[in-house]
């Protein structure tokens, strides 16, 4: 599982409290991602990053940033937890196999905001 | 922007029948990906393909990738209880190498004993 691992696991939290959550890897990935996984909407990318300080937006960003300050830990951030963002949340790193970007998961967090 | 639809979301079938999930695109795509995730477990990577009219059999799953590069394909001969889960299939998203995807809604398959 390209050695993911995402924190916590399950977390309930109050609207308009701050919540992180973690992603680490061990394998020197470059490239991870953050998606949410909502029914009928399969994943949808939140952020994602190309490198220590370098992130960019995906197409749900609007609610989350993020923070790389070294390559093994990604960390996404509701500032003012809304309970429209109760949801699966996905880590991923990229891998190139033979010559295509391929992902790896984590085992996702379970986030509902009450 | 570039979209990526599957159909359909949900499909029952009973184990021993078939079962296929469509995927289109409304942009070219260099490769098209295909991710399984179990019930409460996080999508794991299945097969890419890359080439125009490509085929490639994984035991009891064949995937397709279309001439025009824009659709794909999934098919599953002779369910079993241990296919049952939700089936991504995934395109490149965006320009420059950032390895970003973007993922089709699903396929969520039950598979009746």
């Amino acid at each position: 599982d390209a050695g993911i691992t995402q924190s916590p696991r399950h977390k309930v939290t109050e609207t308009g409290t701050p919540v992180t959550l973690r992603c680490h890897q061990t394998e020197n990935h470059r490239y991870m991602y953050w998606y949410r996984q909502d029914p009928g909407h399969g994943l949808r990318l939140i952020h994602y990053s190309y490198g220590v300080k370098d992130t960019d937006k995906g197409e749900v960003s609007d609610g989350y940033s993020v923070s790389r300050s070294k390559t093994e830990d990604f960390l996404l951030t509701l500032e003012s937890a809304t309970s429209s963002q109760t949801s699966v949340y996905f880590c991923a790193i990229s891998e190139v196999i033979k010559g295509t970007d391929t992902q790896y998961f984590g085992p996702g967090t379970r986030l509902t905001v009450l | 922007g570039q979209q990526v639809m599957q159909i359909p979301q949900y499909q029952h079938v009973q184990e021993g029948e078939d079962f296929t999930t469509y995927c289109n695109s409304s942009t070219t795509l260099s490769n098209i990906q295909w991710y399984k995730q179990r019930p409460g477990g996080h999508p794991v990577f299945l097969i890419q393909l890359v080439k125009s009219g490509e085929v490639k059999k994984q035991k009891r799953l064949t995937f397709q990738f279309g001439e025009a590069k824009k659709n794909s394909s999934l098919h599953i001969t002779a369910t079993q209880t241990t296919d049952v889960g939700t089936y991504f299939c995934a395109g490149p998203g965006g320009s420059g190498n950032t390895g970003k995807l973007i993922f089709g809604q699903g396929t969520t398959l039950q598979v009746k004993p």
